[in-house]
């Protein structure tokens, strides 16, 4: 079945640690590619989007993602976290330029001060 | 400059009961999409509607499931008959242009629905 996989579903890491959180996705043809965060008690804000062009997206708050088409990946990093960061992140794909997103679970992220 | 509005946030309801669920879109969007976060899963798509006007439900359960979306007025998810299994997070989107191929969809904060 076609899906969006997010690994490691619960993370710990202390500040100023980096982050790395994998998204891979079983959809052929042209996909469009987001991350979402939601901080604790606030709901879905967009982090960065994918559409074209540059593989390497910059988004808010010092987040960045990279698309690898070879490797249906889409994975969002950050070089130093913060105890701000501390959310939950989901990658969503929307495939064959249809109108729905398709999520993955989530990864939970605790940043320890 | 508000976001997606939903409304209530939280809903319990006795099995058997019904559900409405209202989402407003930002200001200038008329396209609405429901989605629905099971525990420890993703979100799901349940349906997408413009204006008086279904344009995808292949994510909505068959029966006692419907949205509507009316010229005036919030979008509405409705659940008929309630159980155990539809407690979740519904979640509603809405964007400016049709489509996620074009256009990103900002969420609002969500209802969670609570069956007894």
């Amino acid at each position: 079945a076609q899906s969006v996989s997010q690994h490691n579903h619960h993370v710990i890491l202390s500040e100023a640690a980096s982050l790395e959180l994998g998204c891979n996705y079983s959809y052929g043809g042209t996909v469009n590619l987001f991350w979402y965060v939601q901080y604790p008690g606030q709901h879905l804000q967009l982090l960065l989007k994918y559409f074209s062009g540059d593989p390497l997206v910059k988004g808010i708050k010092g987040f960045e993602a990279e698309f690898i088409k070879s490797k249906f990946s889409f994975n969002l990093r950050k070089p130093s976290v913060q105890w701000s960061d501390t959310a939950e992140y989901f990658c969503a794909v929307n495939p064959d330029g249809n109108n729905r997103l398709a999520f993955g679970k989530g990864n939970q992220v605790v940043v320890i001060p | 400059n508000a976001g997606v509005m939903q409304n209530p946030r939280h809903l319990v309801r006795r099995r058997g009961q019904e559900a409405r669920l209202r989402c407003s879109p930002m200001k200038g969007h008329s396209h609405v999409y429901w989605y629905r976060q099971l525990p420890e899963e993703g979100l799901k798509f349940m349906v997408y509607l413009q204006k008086e006007n279904i344009i995808d439900e292949s994510g909505m359960p068959k029966e006692r499931f419907s949205a509507e979306f009316p010229k005036e007025g919030p979008s509405i998810l409705r659940i008929q008959q309630v159980v155990r299994g539809d407690s979740a997070a519904y979640f509603c989107a809405s964007s400016l242009k049709g489509g996620a191929n074009t256009d990103t969809q900002y969420f609002g904060p969500g209802t969670r629905l609570t069956v007894l």
